[in-house]
């Protein structure tokens, strides 16, 4: 199946700092990525949807402008952390849906990035 | 707010024994996929189900979905240990491709 690399895979980070997380399609391009957040041994909740040249769509209660997300590029979206708050640590996913195809078609996921603000 | 109602939210069962997870909305999907998920790591799908009424078998795994689109179950045989772990539930949004998760079931298999 395709790849979606995340990076980094963790990070502890002192609270007021800012950490960014990559999410990169490997073999195909997508033009739809999405964010998650979960909690310990909880379901994943969508934070935003991000679209290759516009802006992200947020989901409610998600603070746009701390939590900043860029898709650049059509393999890459990233999700910046600004001035982390130990609240923010939490397990962060993407996924990636492939260009061209339609809305059935399956979301490959990265492989997490465990935040933790200390 | 989870639109996805998943249950049960945890099982645990002996080795052998057979169990179904079911997974309901009160809204119509244009897709309903199942995932497996490690601690730790990633969600890694399983299956995907379009047709209403549509039933899809991975192995000892029987997927369903409804005949309205708003409803799945997965059905697993001969339950093993390898089995354990988290099962999520995700229904692609016919509006905006947005894809939102049940809030999964945490499958234990005793050996």
């Amino acid at each position: 199946g395709a790849v979606v690399s995340q990076h980094p895979s963790w990070v502890i980070c002192k609270s007021g700092t800012s950490v960014k997380i990559e999410c990169r399609s490997l073999d195909f391009q997508a033009t739809t990525m999405f964010w998650y957040r979960q909690f310990p041994k909880q379901s994943l909740m969508l934070m935003a949807t991000s679209n290759e040249g516009s802006k992200a769509t947020y989901e409610q209660g998600v603070e746009k402008d701390k939590f900043l997300i860029n898709h650049a590029s059509l393999t890459l979206s990233t999700l910046t952390v600004t001035s982390a708050h130990p609240e923010d640590s939490s397990f962060y996913i993407c996924s990636a849906r492939a260009l061209g195809q339609g809305p059935n078609t399956e979301a490959f996921f990265g492989q997490g990035t465990r935040l933790t603000v200390v | 707010t989870q639109l996805l109602e998943q249950s049960p939210q945890f099982l645990s069962i002996q080795e052998g024994e057979n169990l179904t997870v079911y997974c309901n909305s009160s809204s119509v999907f244009s897709s309903l996929q199942w995932y497996r998920q490690e601690p730790g790591e990633g969600p890694v799908l399983l299956v995907t189900v379009v047709t209403g009424g549509e039933v899809k078998k991975l192995k000892r795994l029987t997927f369903q979905f409804g005949d309205a689109r708003k409803d799945s179950s997965l059905h697993i045989t001969a339950a093993q240990p390898g089995d354990t772990g988290l099962y999520l539930c995700a229904g692609v949004d016919r509006n905006n491709n947005d894809m939102r998760f049940g809030a999964g079931t945490r499958l234990t298999v005793k050996p």
